[in-house]
C-alpha cells in the first residue's frame, strides 16, 4: 500500500518558471490537501479539496492552483515561482469522515532562486 | 491569541526521563486532537489520537481538557529514538469552509540524551 506518494522530492527553480509538485494517494481518501512548511512557521494550508471537482483555498493560497479531477491526485500548480515560495510542501489526505487524522506523502523540498 | 499554541522548547531530557508538553487550542468547537511526530526533514507522522477519557499507547499517555482547552502528551522511559518535533494538532468544523480543517502547532522540539 503506497499511500500518498509525491513527486518531484527535490527541486529547484528559478524566479518566474512554472512547476506542477504531483500527489496521488491510493486510499480512497476523499479529502486532500497541500501544506508548506517553513521555520518557525509550522504547516500553513494551502488549498485543499473534499472530494472530485471540488477544491478551496487554505491559509495561503496566493500563487498556486489546484485541481481535482480524480479522486486519486491532486497536483499543485506553481504559476511564476517566486523566491517566497521556497519551502517544503506536504500533500496530505484523509477519509471524508471529517475527524480522522492526516496521511502525509514525503514532501517536495522546493528551492526558488 | 493562536488557535494551537505550544512550547517551541528545545526539551533536553536524560535517557529514562519522564517528559510532558502540553498543547492550547482556542476554538472550542474542536471535535478531534492529535499528536503527531516529525523527524528533521521528514513527513508527520500519526503519533496518536487524544481521546476525552485519556488514552495510553505503551511509554504514550495524552489527555484532553475540554474545558481548560488542553491537550498533553506524556511519554515515560524516554528513548534516544523519541528524540523528533511533536506536532499538536485540532480538528474543528469552520463553518465559513463547510468542512473539518486541521491546525496544527508549531511543535516541541525533544531531545533524548544518552
Amino acid at each position: 500500500n503506497a499511500g500518498v506518494t509525491q513527486t518531484p522530492k527535490f527541486q529547484v527553480l528559478k524566479t518566474g518558471q512554472s512547476m506542477t509538485l504531483q500527489c496521488a494517494q491510493d486510499m480512497n481518501h476523499e479529502y486532500m490537501s497541500w501544506y508548506r512548511q517553513d521555520p518557525g512557521m509550522g504547516l500553513r494550508l494551502i488549498h485543499y479539496s473534499v472530494g472530485a471537482g471540488i477544491t478551496d483555498q487554505g491559509e495561503v493560497p496566493n500563487g498556486y492552483n489546484v485541481s481535482r479531477s480524480t479522486t486519486e491526485d491532486f497536483p499543485l500548480r506553481l504559476l511564476s515561482a517566486a523566491p517566497s515560495q521556497t519551502s517544503v510542501y506536504f500533500c496530505a489526505s484523509r477519509p471524508s469522515t471529517g475527524t480522522s487524522p492526516l496521511h502525509f506523502g514525503n514532501g517536495t523540498r522546493l528551492t526558488v532562486t | 491569541r493562536k488557535e494551537v499554541e505550544q512550547d517551541p522548547g528545545p526539551f533536553n531530557v536524560p535517557e529514562g526521563a519522564t517528559v510532558a508538553f502540553n498543547c492550547t487550542y482556542s476554538n472550542s468547537a474542536s471535535q478531534s486532537f492529535f499528536w503527531y511526530r516529525q523527524d528533521c526533514r521528514k513527513e508527520p507522522k500519526l503519533l496518536m489520537s487524544v481521546y476525552s477519557s485519556g488514552n495510553e499507547d505503551g511509554r504514550f499517555t495524552a489527555q484532553l481538557n475540554r474545558a481548560s482547552q488542553y491537550i498533553s502528551l506524556l511519554i515515560r522511559d524516554s528513548k534516544l529514538s523519541d528524540s523528533a518535533t511533536y506536532l499538536c494538532v485540532v480538528n474543528a468544523l469552520y463553518s465559513g469552509a463547510g468542512s473539518y480543517q486541521l491546525t496544527f502547532g508549531k511543535g516541541t522540539k525533544l531531545s533524548v540524551i544518552p
